[in-house]
């Protein structure tokens, strides 16, 4: 089976400007989630979805807004770029639930916002 | 911070030797998991536990855990170099969280 993949795998944008993220989940996993990994604050949950729908939301703002398609492809966006919001996005696909099944990553996305 | 404590932040060992981590939780879950994440192969599941295990192995990993104490521990037994990188629990109390994650080196 192909792997989780992300595109862009690198992208470089400006302050106020937004930016759109793709995922492609292994194919029969129906669970998408959405990491933000910094520096400084590590690890963190944005999202996940599930048969299209927002399952669990973590402590971002809500610039920070996702969605996914019928085929479980997943995307999210982040509007009004912040300087702070520089980090790599990592996308996970799992079964049914991240919560509860291994959650296969995908290589990221580094976003740098200058 | 949103994240879990894990200890130690670091560890470098020689190869052989075991490493052991540390994470700890704050409220009740369901399941732990454990990932590694080096700069070759990105982040990759390790080893889930459920609340109702104790122990589990798998190859050269050892995981406990103790919902008493709210802890879990992963042990690398034999170390190698290719061990090196970043460990990180997971778990889901209401949110998905990581912990902070422990850097070890395994010197060759």
């Amino acid at each position: 089976k192909a792997g989780v993949t992300q595109t862009p795998r690198y992208l470089i944008k400006t302050r106020g400007q937004q930016v759109t993220l793709s995922c492609s989940p292994i194919s029969g996993h129906r669970s998408v989630s959405w990491y933000q990994q910094t520096p400084g604050q590590g690890l963190q949950f944005l999202f996940e979805y599930f048969s299209e729908t927002q399952r669990n939301k973590g402590n971002f703002p809500g610039r920070f807004s996702g969605r996914q398609f019928s085929n479980s492809r997943s995307e999210m966006n982040v509007s009004t770029l912040e300087l702070g919001d520089s980090a790599l996005y990592l996308c996970a696909s799992s079964l049914d639930s991240a919560a509860s099944d291994t959650q296969y990553f995908g290589p990221g996305t580094r976003l740098t916002v200058l | 911070s949103q994240q879990g404590e894990e200890d130690p932040q670091a560890l470098s060992i020689q190869e052989g030797e075991n490493a052991t981590m540390n994470c700890s939780y704050k409220t009740s879950i369901n399941n732990l998991q454990w990932y590694r994440q080096n700069s070759g192969r990105g982040l990759v599941h390790l080893i889930l536990i459920r609340s109702n295990e104790r122990e589990k192995h798998s190859g050269r990993l050892r995981v406990t855990l103790d919902t008493s104490k709210k802890s879990s521990s992963l042990l690398i037994t034999a170390s190698r170099a290719a061990d090196t990188a970043s460990y990180f629990c997971f778990y889901n109390n209401n949110d998905m969280r990581f912990g902070a994650g422990t850097r070890l080196t395994v010197k060759p």
